[in-house]
């Protein structure tokens, strides 16, 4: 069965700290994919990532960097010199297979508090 | 990009009455999700949106509780009927098809609270 762990349920750090937020996951698919979002204060869901199992390589955007290691199943989430903006609660997600209308199983959340 | 929208935003209801939640995308999309969210927890599926025909219900999810409707490729409705103080949740909508993609983006949520 699917699942997603984030076993981190609440980190705080300063400003300009680095932060890695974990995400291991589980399926018995070959075709998948992962994704991050973020959920600000406000309550809306954004999108951030979404890798395809196919495609081990990390990616760096802006501050935020990505690991994803098929070997450990684990998708984990940096963020470099982290912001005050960057507070939110942070979900890792994933889909199976590749039809249109795969549900995302979603991980509990990690809440990023970061003050200044 | 774009804009995807729900209404109301927030709702204070009454106990045994029902919430009707609009989402609206301004561009087609292919799929239409809708996902409970209780205070403090993780998103929860409740069901997948067809266009013309009946919506497909999660396990633990039932019709009667919550009626779907997605009468076009731009539009769906998400009611929670027969309210109780349980049902006090964020209730988000989500799309997979804007611009041919398959990623699924959200709306700014409805926060129902049940008096």
């Amino acid at each position: 069965a699917q699942k997603v762990t984030q076993a981190q349920t609440e980190i705080s750090v300063v400003e300009k700290e680095d932060v890695t937020l974990d995400c291991v996951y589980e399926t018995r698919d070959t075709t998948y994919y992962l994704f991050w979002y973020k959920q600000p204060p406000s309550g809306e869901l954004v999108f951030l990532i979404r890798r395809n199992s196919f495609d081990e390589q990390n990616e760096i955007s802006g501050r935020y960097s990505w690991n994803f290691q098929k070997s450990t199943s684990s998708f984990n989430f940096t963020i470099t010199a982290s912001q005050v903006v960057d507070s939110a609660v942070y979900f890792c997600a994933l889909s199976e297979g590749r039809q249109a209308g795969t549900a995302l199983i979603f991980g509990k959340g990690t809440t990023l508090s970061v003050s200044s | 990009s774009a804009v995807i929208s729900q209404k109301p935003s927030r709702d204070i209801c009454q106990r045994g009455t029902s919430l009707t939640i609009q989402c609206q995308v301004d561009s087609q999309v292919t799929m239409m999700f809708w996902y409970r969210q209780q205070p403090g927890q993780s998103l929860t599926l409740i069901a997948t949106a067809n266009q013309g025909s009946e919506a497909t219900y999660e396990s633990g999810f039932v019709i009667d509780k919550f009626p779907i409707s997605r009468p076009n490729l731009t539009f769906s409705t998400l009611t929670v009927s027969n309210l109780s103080p349980e049902d006090s949740s964020i209730y988000l909508c989500s799309v997979e098809g804007l611009a041919g993609g398959d990623t699924q983006y959200f709306g700014p949520g409805t926060r129902l609270t049940v008096l």
